[in-house]
């Protein structure tokens, strides 16, 4: 089975600046897919990027980047240019790939609170 | 844009109380996934569905059981509700291979 863990639980950042939220996964599988997810305050949890394992690129949308490391199992979550909106709580998620039993479940980390200071 | 929605923000009810909670996605999504959320512990897998009235079991069926007699409709059931089981729950919807789109969750306390 597969593990993801987020060995942090709170972190902070200063508004504008930039922040890096850690995952590591555990797997067998040589093609799956990553996801981090934003939960803020309002509670409606919201795709924030996705990467898929045999792309070698990194992912990017906007401010939100990752730095996707296949041989160390390790997927983080850079946050540039922080602003108050991204105060929320962040998940990061592993997915085996489409069909067979998996039907696309997810697997989720902990979680990691992030704060941002004006 | 996609609408996942479920039928109550907030539940309160007593041990031993059966429970429904709805979730309903209007985008004719064939998978329907029901989770908890508890501080520490992330987001675990209850129950999910691939089409109507299928289901399979997640990481922690145990004291629930679902049902999707509609494509668009993914209800989660608590045969008799216990202190334990209060907790976030969040619904979510994807089409076969595609991201999940979640609901915005409904806080249950049973007393």
């Amino acid at each position: 089975a597969q593990t993801v863990t987020q060995s942090q639980p709170e972190m902070s950042v200063q508004e504008a600046e930039t922040v890096t939220l850690s995952c590591t996964y555990d797997t067998s599988e040589s093609d799956y897919y990553l996801f981090w997810y934003k939960q803020p305050p309002s509670r409606q949890m919201i795709l924030v990027i996705r990467q898929e394992a045999y792309k070698q690129q990194n992912a990017t949308e906007n401010r939100f980047s990752v730095n996707f490391q296949k041989a160390a199992k390790s997927f983080s979550l850079k946050i540039s240019d922080s602003q108050l909106g991204d105060a929320a709580m962040y998940f990061c998620a592993y997915r085996s790939p489409a069909g067979g039993t998996s039907y696309g479940k997810l697997t989720f980390g902990q979680g990691t609170i992030l704060t941002v200071h004006p | 844009d996609v609408k996942v929605t479920q039928s109550s923000r907030y539940l309160v009810k007593r041990t031993g109380e059966k429970v429904f909670l709805e979730c309903v996605q209007d985008m004719d999504h064939e998978n329907m996934f029901w989770y908890r959320q508890d501080p520490g512990l992330g987001l675990r897998l209850i129950y999910f569905s691939y089409d109507v009235k299928m289901k399979e079991k997640g990481d922690i069926p145990e004291g629930y059981s679902v049902s999707r007699e509609k494509k668009e409709r993914f209800s989660l059931i608590l045969e008799s509700a216990s202190t334990n089981q209060t907790s976030m729950y969040l619904c979510a919807s994807s089409l076969l291979g595609e991201s999940q789109f979640f609901g915005p969750g409904t806080r249950l306390t049973v007393l």
